[in-house]
């Protein structure tokens, strides 16, 4: 069965350093979605990818954040200067779903 | 906004028992989907529910939607402790399949 891989499987930075998390969704999908959840909580929608493009985004997903799709493969969400209210486990996913191992983030 | 809840938060079980977990969503949508949840892992699907009256079963686990109710349920049978995970239940906003997720219910199941 097609996976969604996601690297790394877990990031340490300090409050204020920018960290990329990278996607490799399932080839051939053409939706991509980011997703958070905070230790504990439940999973929260970040933002939907089409077509290269940002296709909705919700109120977490503020100008700290980007996502790009670099060489039409990898998928990367990109925060500029964490917090530590960051700190959370990233999911990334193709439509309908699988999602990937998730990324822990940790700011310290 | 789509608010999707989840009752029990938190469930603790005899194994052998039977019990059900309980979905609730604001809005309409005809697909619902049951995801698996172990300690600092991902998220495992378990049911994808397509339509009115969708009843899915795989082993101790079966899920049904009613979508006229806004309903969906996750009824476990003769829980086993393998069971004992976070459940998750998930709404999709019609054309996006942007997910909302409901708030998990803990299920622990005592030997």
């Amino acid at each position: 069965e097609p996976e969604v891989t996601q690297t790394p499987s877990h990031q340490v930075t300090q409050m204020g350093q920018e960290v990329i998390l990278r996607c490799v969704p399932i080839s051939n999908h053409l939706y991509f979605y980011w997703y958070r959840q905070i230790l504990g909580q439940k999973v929260e929608f970040l933002v939907s990818f089409y077509n290269n493009e940002i296709s909705e985004k919700s109120e977490i997903f503020d100008d700290q954040f980007s996502v790009e799709r670099p060489d039409g493969s990898n998928f990367t969400l990109k925060i500029r200067s964490t917090k530590l209210e960051d700190s959370a486990m990233y999911f990334c996913a193709s439509v309908s779903g699988p999602f990937g191992q998730g990324t822990r983030l940790t700011v310290v | 906004e789509l608010k999707v809840e989840q009752n029990p938060l938190f469930l603790s079980m005899q194994e052998g028992k039977n019990y059900t977990i309980y979905c609730n969503y604001s809005t309409t949508s005809d697909r619902l989907y049951w995801y698996r949840q172990d300690p600092g892992k991902s998220l495992e699907s378990l049911f994808v529910l397509l339509s009115n009256g969708a009843v899915k079963q795989e082993g101790r686990l079966m899920a049904s939607l009613d979508t006229k109710a806004r309903l969906s349920t996750l009824h476990i049978t003769a829980a086993v402790h393998d069971l004992s995970a976070t459940y998750f239940c998930a709404v999709d906003i019609a054309g996006t399949y942007k997910y909302i997720f409901g708030t998990g219910t803990r299920l622990k199941v005592l030997a």
